[in-house]
């Protein structure tokens, strides 16, 4: 079976740090993306983790640890336009690359 | 680079009719091409895999008699709902791989339809 696991709503202030987390229960694990879904728009690719460790690019961070089934993404400098839905990704092993979504963490950023 | 459209973005029909939606790479060629389906506040649900010149494979629970998938060419994908209810009602999106360059795991989304059914 698979099972990936995200908070379903989060609040910060603008210029703070915040991190989202990701838990995943998959067989056939090979990699984990975030990414980045306005209301009523596409997802936008943010990172990627295939390996243990930090990914950073910007002011967007990704962890992996796949031995824990974790990863987490950091967003720094909070800018009111982060507000948004922020997916994480699993992908299959296997033919296609098949990629299954988490429910999706909605971020809520405040003056 | 890696640009891939929808048509149309939104879209509303009558109980019954079936909608055609279509899914272009623009300036790549798709090797695979994804479906989704997106209901409000949640995340997206893979449908079915296509490539091209061969039938789609769906995922569980996925009528492939309703939701028809034609993967005619390396940059062109359709999804036909056919008898539309409006419990199909969603927001459909595609994804496309770009197997000859670049990053090939990488998937790279279409803006989506909106499907209204009355």
């Amino acid at each position: 079976g698979q099972n990936i696991d995200q908070p379903t709503e989060m609040t910060a202030t603008e210029g703070a740090i915040v991190q989202i987390n990701c838990t995943y229960q998959t067989s056939g694990f090979n990699g984990l993306f975030w990414y980045q879904q306005h209301a009523g728009e596409a997802p936008t690719f943010l990172s990627y983790n295939v390996l243990d460790g930090l990914e950073e690019k910007g002011r967007f961070s990704s962890f992996l640890s796949r031995s824990k089934g974790y990863s987490y993404l950091l967003l720094k400098e909070l800018q009111m336009k982060d507000s948004a839905s922020y997916l994480c990704a699993v992908r299959r092993s296997g033919g296609y690359n098949k990629l299954i979504f988490g429910a999706g963490t909605r971020l809520a950023v405040h003056p | 680079g890696a640009v891939v459209s929808q048509h149309p973005s939104r879209v509303i029909c009558k109980s019954g009719t079936s909608v055609k939606i279509e899914c272009r790479s623009l300036d790549f060629q798709a090797t695979t091409m994804f479906w989704y389906r997106q209901f409000p506040k949640q995340s997206l649900m893979l449908m079915a895999t296509s490539n091209e010149g061969s039938k789609a494979t769906y995922e569980q629970g996925v009528e492939k008699d309703k939701f028809l998938i034609n993967h005619a060419s390396l940059t062109l994908s359709t999804l036909t709902v056919t008898s539309a209810h409006p419990e199909d009602s969603s927001f459909y999106i595609c994804s496309a791989r770009d197997g000859t360059r670049g990053r090939p795991y990488e998937q790279y989304f279409g803006p989506g339809t909106r499907l209204t059914v009355t």
